[in-house]
This record gives C-alpha cells, sequence and structure tokens, in this order.
C-alpha cells in the first residue's frame, strides 16, 4: 500500500518568514495529493490540494509543488501569520471513481513565533 | 454546503462497554463514508471504508469484530466500538464523500469524537 512520510515534524518560523514542509509518496500511481491544516480537538480542514498533471499550484500565500518523477510534493507559505500555528498534513490517494482513500504523512507542528 | 457532523462529540465509558458514534452528511448524500482514528500528536489512520449498503471494508489489523460499521443510509453511517478498552482511547473521525459525479471526490469531515475508556 501506500506510505506517505512527512517532514520536519516541528518546524518553528519567525512571523513574515515562509515555511516549507516536504513529503515524499511511495505509490507511484497516486494522483491526487492534499493538504490538511488541523487545529488541536479539531477536524483536518483542506487548504490546497494538487492533482498530478500539475506541477504547481498557489493560493494567495499557499503554494503547493509535486515532482511525480522523484515522488515528493512540498507545501510552501509565505508571509507566515500567527493564525497559521497548526499541525499540517499532506496525504495521498488514488483516483478510484468515488472510493478514493487517503493516506496521511506523519504531520507538521507548525509554531509561528510572533 | 457539505456539512459532516459527528455525535457524540465526546464520551467517557467503563471499560468492557460498547460505544456507537454517528457520522453524518447533512446536506449531501455520501455514498462512501470514511473512519479514522488518531491517537494525541499522531497522524490520521484510516480504519475503514465505508458504502452504504454494503458490508465496510477494513484496513489491515483493524478488528472488524470490535469496531463495527454500519452504513444504513446514505446519510448516516455508525461507528460501534466494542467491549471497549482503555487503549481504545482515541479521536474517532468520519469523513464522506458526495455520491460520485464524475472526477475527483473531495472528503469532508466530521468534528471528530473523543473516545475514553476508564
Amino acid at each position: 500500500g501506500e506510505n506517505v512520510e512527512q517532514h520536519p515534524s516541528t518546524l518553528s518560523v519567525q512571523e513574515g518568514d515562509s515555511a516549507v514542509i516536504k513529503c515524499t509518496y511511495s505509490d507511484s500511481a497516486s494522483n491526487y495529493f492534499p493538504w490538511y491544516k488541523q487545529e488541536l480537538g479539531k477536524r483536518p480542514q483542506l487548504i490546497i490540494d494538487i492533482r498530478s498533471n500539475v506541477g504547481e499550484k498557489k493560493d494567495q500565500r499557499i503554494a503547493v509543488t509535486l515532482n511525480k518523477t522523484a515522488k515528493h510534493f512540498s507545501l510552501h507559505i509565505t508571509e507566515t501569520q500567527p493564525e497559521d500555528s497548526a499541525v499540517y498534513f499532506c496525504a495521498a490517494s488514488l483516483y478510484n471513481f468515488g472510493n478514493e482513500k487517503l493516506t496521511f504523512g506523519t504531520g507538521t507542528r507548525l509554531t509561528i513565533i510572533p | 454546503g457539505a456539512v459532516v457532523s459527528q455525535h457524540p462529540s465526546w464520551v467517557i465509558c467503563k471499560s468492557g462497554t460498547s460505544v456507537k458514534i454517528e457520522c453524518r452528511s447533512l446536506d449531501f448524500q455520501a455514498t462512501t463514508m470514511f473512519w479514522y482514528r488518531q491517537f494525541p500528536k499522531q497522524s490520521l489512520m484510516l480504519m475503514a471504508t465505508s458504502n452504504e449498503g454494503s458490508k465496510a471494508t477494513y484496513e489491515q489489523g483493524v478488528e472488524k469484530d470490535k469496531f463495527l460499521i454500519n452504513h444504513a443510509s446514505l446519510t448516516l453511517s455508525t461507528l460501534t466500538v466494542t467491549s471497549a478498552h482503555p487503549e481504545d482511547s482515541s479521536f474517532y473521525i468520519c469523513s464522506a464523500t458526495p455520491t460520485w459525479t464524475g472526477g475527483y471526490n473531495e472528503q469532508f469531515f466530521g468534528p471528530g469524537t473523543r473516545l475514553t475508556v476508564l
């Protein structure tokens, strides 16, 4: 089955600086890669996703890049703000006609230092 | 739109008792629902996939006789933790995908249920 590794496990960044979180996946057939933000005791929230036919996607301060050859994808957050502090999870999935299972990475605890 | 609820939000029970957790899609029909377990400071681990009207598919290592899943309607799936023990204490989260209309189906997550077994 799919295996997703995520680094770093913790990340502290000065407010206003950029944060980068990296993930690698094992199944070359995976074709959908979402990123989730989870605050303590809350549900995961989808913040951005990318499909395998795209190399990069951006949404305001958040961007994701995908390297299919190397089987890794990264989350980039620019101009970080205190409210960006949370745990971030990457995930990988294989399109399966509505039955897509997500395999999550191990998570990154991001702390924004004011 | 695309709201998923869970009930209860938290539950405390005695060891050996059973606990039922409900997952509802409030404004859409969900052919497929997923159940995850998340231990403190860990990731979400998929326990099982449930499809309306059929038996759930359990991930390797998840005891189907202990974690009973029923997906009797297009808006409701239930997870029953039978004979719960302290090691079952965890955050249980469900997600639901709308009835497939083509393309990738985003999963919408419920708010989670925190189970504490004494």
